[in-house]
């Protein structure tokens, strides 16, 4: 079965900081994967995503996410927060945009201090 | 704005109830899923339907159905409600099955 591993519950980063956020997943095919942001109150906004190509990926708000195969990997980067970064972080895997439908880790509460 | 839209923002209602949520999809998408955020239990996919179709199926309860209409849009029936029923329910849609899925704001429902 498939599933996602965000290792990290809480992150606080400094304001200006660069930032790391972790997601394992486990997947019997070549996988789709995502990075949701969800503030408080709010839906969930796409990041990026990975479909195939350049394992590096470029997304929204300065975002980015690198595929990493042979870790089963594909953590999300940011060189600089800000104060609007603050929110939850998914990490999602599933076959394309949801067929079967995605699965999501448990999320990442980032804290940004000033 | 995703252009997703969920309808009621909140709701709450009594045990034993039953309640619709409805979902409109974003122009031109034909799958809509469903999925039911809570804290003990994370982003859970329900179910998804492509064009009128049930597509897939997740954790959804026998108590839970759903339904796509022809105009796309979609509802999420749950009936005799439990206190652990309380939880966010969140609609997305795409375009297809191989592609990326677009959230609304979910819709609050509380069980007392």
């Amino acid at each position: 079965a498939q599933s996602v591993t965000q290792p990290d519950i809480h992150i606080t980063v400094s304001e200006g900081a660069s930032l790391e956020l972790r997601c394992n997943y486990s997947y019997g095919a070549t996988p789709y994967l995502f990075w949701y942001v969800q503030s408080p109150g709010q839906g969930l906004q796409l990041l990026l995503k990975y479909f195939s190509g350049d394992t590096l990926v470029q997304g929204i708000k300065g975002f980015e996410a690198e595929f990493k195969r042979s870790q089963s990997s594909f953590n999300l980067r940011k060189p600089s927060v800000h104060w609007s970064d603050a929110a939850e972080y998914f990490c999602a895997v599933g076959p394309g945009g949801g067929a079967d439908g995605l699965t999501f880790g448990k999320g990442t509460h980032l804290i940004i201090q000033p | 704005d995703s252009g997703v839209t969920q309808t009621p923002k909140h709701l709450i209602t009594a045990t034993g109830q039953r309640v619709t949520l409805r979902c409109s999809p974003r122009s031109g998408d034909l799958s809509v899923y469903w999925y039911q955020q809570s804290l003990d239990q994370g982003l859970q996919f329900l179910i998804q339907y492509y064009n009128g179709e049930e597509r897939a199926k997740g954790n959804i309860l026998e108590r839970f159905s759903a339904q796509q209409f022809p105009d796309l849009h979609s509802e999420l029936n749950l009936s005799s409600l439990e206190l652990g029923d309380s939880a966010l329910y969140f609609c997305a849609s795409s375009v297809g099955g191989t592609t990326e899925a677009f959230f609304g704001q979910g819709t609050r429902l509380t069980v007392v």
